[in-house]
């Protein structure tokens, strides 16, 4: 069984950049959810997809964007970034029937 | 609104010495409450799923318990590889989890 998996591991970007981070879900899981932790913080939730559709958003700006492919595998991309975009981004997956969410190793990106 | 406090912050504990770690939970309709273990750059690795008062789950030296207001994390006889940060989350209505600020623990040999 392949777990979840994450790319790149880290990323370094300017302000004002964008920047598209890739999710592999686990064999067999149908739903995708992206979490943003800062250091030191718990995650917090961006957003989940199922179906290729935005299935639940958390507070985050519009700039914050995912998409969902037919394999189930995801995309986050933020756009115009800033300084405070800087944290380690989780993917994390599931099936849509049972509550439990399984996630990847992150993906570190820094803003300078 | 959901919110999750964890407690304490930080736990140093000899290697040997029995702790609990405290997670209180404020929610309308608790569907599960989760307990992550997540080691310094890498993301949280699943440890429990609890769904009902009363519930209680083991796993090595680890057994996580819930109440209608909290959950407890018991780890019994600590090893140095226990060390890392453990957190709780809260699923309710909705899809997403919500997480409490976790508690970094560090066993000593």
């Amino acid at each position: 069984e392949t777990g979840v998996t994450q790319s790149p591991t880290h990323l370094i970007k300017t302000r004002g950049q964008q920047v598209t981070l890739r999710c592999s879900s686990q064999s067999g899981h149908n739903t995708v959810s992206w979490y943003q932790q800062a250091l030191g913080q718990g995650p917090q939730f961006i957003f989940q997809y199922y179906r290729e559709e935005e299935n639940g958003r958390g507070n985050f700006p519009p700039r914050f964007s995912g998409l969902q492919f037919p394999n189930y595998s995801s995309e986050l991309n933020v756009n115009a970034l800033e300084l405070d975009d800087s944290a380690l981004y989780l993917c994390a997956s599931s099936l849509v029937s049972e509550e439990t969410q399984y996630f990847g190793p992150g993906t570190r990106l820094l803003v300078l | 609104e959901d919110q999750v406090t964890q407690s304490p912050e930080a736990l140093r504990l000899q290697e040997g010495e029995s702790s609990s770690l405290n997670c209180s939970y404020t929610v309308s309709g608790l569907r599960g409450l989760f307990w992550y273990r997540q080691d310094p750059g890498k993301g949280p690795e699943f440890l429990f799923t609890l769904y009902s008062a009363g519930e209680e789950k083991e796993k090595e030296r680890l057994k996580a318990t819930l109440t209608k207001k909290e959950s407890f994390l018991h780890i019994t006889a600590p090893k140095p590889e226990d060390s890392a940060t453990y957190l709780c989350a809260i699923k309710a209505a909705g899809n997403k989890l919500t997480f409490g600020g976790g508690t970094r623990v560090l066993v000593k040999p």
